[in-house]
């Protein structure tokens, strides 16, 4: 049973990175059974999902395209585990943000427990 | 503005049937496979669906789903209290290279 477990700060100031690791037990973070995604949800934006990383003869990639220019997301394999980091937070970053494991193609079975993120001062 | 469209809420009595639409084009739906999650007050999401009409083990059948052309519907019969939240639809869309999830429809039980 794959298990992701979330850290990271609960409070950011604006202007600052979000950055928050996803820590994964029951399969492998370079495996290629899965992607890794990162999803936030908010009120008013509903599911928002982030993007993703994951390993096919070479690291992969992609982002959304409302956050393309202030995310980055990054894996370890040595400690089987991936981050999110989000540059230049503003208010409207404040979220829940979860991981996720899977594919697009069939959806996301497992998910981390949420990290509830406030951008404020 | 989400690239899939949900009506914003439907509502029924207990026991009763709800439909939630989800409507995209040929670059997302039309070519892609679909999921739907539920959103419960207070807890994380759940894949209900996927594939357009798998249910993962644990999953009860009276939550069902079908997909035409750039369309999905989601219907879950025997309408419980417990059901009251939000779902959403989601698939990946070609021309943006990204996942996106519509924009949510929120279940009341009257």
């Amino acid at each position: 049973q794959v298990q992701l477990r979330q850290s990271g700060p609960g409070l950011v100031k604006p202007s600052q990175t979000l950055s928050l690791t996803c820590a994964i037990s029951g399969d492998s973070v370079s495996g290629d059974r899965a992607g890794w995604n990162w999803i936030r949800q908010s009120p008013s934006r509903g599911l928002e999902w982030l993007g993703r990383t994951y390993y096919g003869s070479k690291w992969y990639r992609e982002y959304a395209a409302s956050v393309k220019s202030r995310i980055r997301i990054n894996a370890d394999t040595s400690k089987n585990q991936f981050s999110l980091h989000l540059d230049s937070v503003i208010p409207e970053d404040t979220a829940v943000y979860y991981c996720a494991r899977g594919w697009a193609r069939d959806g996301f079975h497992d998910w981390g427990q949420g990290t509830r993120v406030t951008v404020s001062s | 503005q989400s690239l899939l469209t949900q009506p914003p809420s439907v509502s029924a009595a207990p026991g009763q049937r709800v439909t939630i639409s989800c409507s995209g084009r040929n670059s997302n739906i039309g070519n892609r496979d679909v999921s739907w999650y539920q959103h419960l007050p207070g807890t994380d999401p759940k894949i209900l669906i996927y594939l357009n009409s798998n249910r993962p083990s644990g999953i009860p059948d009276r939550f069902s789903a079908s997909k035409s052309g750039a369309s999905a519907t989601l219907v879950i019969s025997g309408l419980q209290t417990g059901d009251e939240g939000d779902y959403y639809c989601g698939t990946w869309d070609e021309s943006l290279t990204a996942f996106v999830f519509g924009s949510g429809t929120t279940v009341h039980v009257l």
